[in-house]
């Protein structure tokens, strides 16, 4: 079985500074690793994916992530943020059992 | 491409009452998946189709039922409501659910038992 840790319920920050979230995975096989983001009275909307190869991940809206295989951790970045990155943001892992299992979420704050 | 659309958007039911939610997914996807999310438990795997054939089912009781069409639409089914029952219900798709394919999700139906 696979379990998801994401270590920051909330994350406040102001706009145009960087935000770190952070996911830790446990799991007895390989596993792919996925960030969403879901915003107020919406579905979850992929922000980036690791499949295999290069360890930076890089995905929509500037975002980035870098899969630690030894330290079983996939933390999603951003250089800079703005307002609109206001939402939950959930990292998740797939692996033989044809479901995701995902973290219990951050939610990110921006302020101006 | 149409993304996955889920019918109703809104729902409020009754204690006791039964549900029916229904997907359709993106073009050319063939796996449907379906996720409760409530404040509490976060987002639980509810069971996943592809083929009109259910290939996995997470923790819920039987009152929680699914299936899946021919066309790869699915509708999930929740028998006598209760109260813990209110929830969103995401549902997701993709090419043919295996672990390297992402999951696309519709915006949800939040249901909401009174």
């Amino acid at each position: 079985a696979q379990s998801v840790t994401q270590l920051d319920s909330q994350v406040p920050v102001f706009e145009e500074a960087p935000v770190e979230l952070r996911c830790n995975y446990s799991s007895s096989v390989s596993v792919y690793l996925f960030w969403y983001v879901q915003y107020p009275n919406q579905g979850l909307q992929l922000l980036l994916k690791y499949l295999s190869g290069s360890t930076l991940v890089k995905g929509i809206n500037g975002f980035e992530a870098e899969f630690n295989k030894s330290q079983t951790s996939f933390h999603l970045r951003k250089p800079s943020v703005h307002i609109s990155d206001t939402a939950e943001y959930f990292c998740a892992v797939g692996a033989n059992d044809y479901k995701l299992s995902f973290g219990a979420g951050t939610t990110v704050t921006v302020r101006a | 491409k149409a993304g996955v659309t889920q019918t109703p958007r809104y729902l409020i039911k009754t204690r006791g009452q039964q549900v029916t939610l229904s997907c359709s997914p993106i073009s050319g996807h063939r796996s449907v998946s379906w996720y409760q999310q409530t404040p509490g438990q976060g987002l639980q795997f509810l069971f996943e189709y592809f083929s009109e054939t259910q290939r996995n089912k997470g923790n819920f009781p039987g009152r929680f039922s699914g299936r899946q069409f021919s066309n790869s639409r699915s509708e999930m089914n929740v028998s006598t409501l209760e109260l813990g029952d209110s929830a969103l219900y995401l549902c997701a798709s993709s090419l043919a659910g295996q672990r390297n394919q992402p999951q696309h999700f519709g915006d949800g139906t939040r249901l909401s038992i009174l």
